[in-house]
């Protein structure tokens, strides 16, 4: 069985530009996290989907980050504009119901913006 | 709100030694805690969890927790460390109602020296 698939692994752009983040979940996982470490700093969660709709975004840190999970499958987490600020791991996770108490991660998609 | 407290971000053990890594939560309902590792250029990977069952808990690579609530404390150790534990180590904290939001700690980078 395939595990949480993230791409791209890295990622180097400047700031203003757009950078779209994907993550296929273990298939028939209905649930999705997204997670981000900063530089020096803990993984801190971003938001949490339930099949296709947002259960809890409360971690999301501004508007520039767009999150979507169309037809309850994969996700993508859009930042746009990037800034400096915005550099670190993306993680995603995902688990099966609700209740399930374990998250399975991707190896993280590594965001540069200079 | 859920936290965990991991100090020193760096620790070094000698191969065949004690690993100890410490971590202390902050928790305002029953909590679900969690180790992952995270090996060079690879995802998160649980290493072992406490879901309010057996306080002392074992999981791969050799790893234990114990659960101590009145300390708020759930220390992970091995043995005796071998070259392949080097890795950063993650404590993480959940509440129980598996909504598997996790609040990590800083990581703790450890380098076994031969």
């Amino acid at each position: 069985e395939a595990g949480v698939t993230q791409f791209p692994s890295h990622s180097v752009i400047e700031k203003g530009q757009t950078v779209t983040l994907r993550c296929d979940p273990i298939s028939g996982h209905d649930n999705l996290y997204w997670y981000r470490r900063v530089m020096g700093k803990e993984i801190k969660f971003l938001l949490h989907f339930v099949k296709e709709s947002k259960q809890d975004e409360s971690g999301m840190p501004n508007n520039r980050f767009l999150a979507e999970r169309t037809g309850g499958t994969y996700s993508t987490l859009k930042v746009q504009p990037a800034e400096l600020e915005d550099s670190g791991v993306y993680f995603c996770a995902s688990s099966p119901y609700e209740g399930y108490t374990e998250a399975f991660f991707g190896q993280g998609t590594r965001l540069t913006v200079v | 709100a859920q936290s965990v407290t991991q100090l020193g971000s760096h620790v070094s053990v000698s191969e065949g030694a004690l690993v100890l890594l410490r971590c202390n939560y902050s928790s305002s309902v029953p909590p679900y805690l969690f180790w992952y590792v995270q090996y060079p250029n690879q995802g998160l990977q649980l290493l072992l969890k406490y879901t309010s069952a057996a306080t002392l808990v074992k999981g791969i690579n050799g790893f234990e927790a114990e659960f101590k609530k009145s300390e708020t404390s759930f220390h992970l150790t091995k043995p005796s460390a071998h070259m392949s534990d080097a890795a950063e180590y993650f404590c993480a904290v959940s509440d129980v109602y598996g909504n598997n939001r996790l609040a990590f700690g800083k990581g703790n980078q450890v380098v076994v020296i031969p």
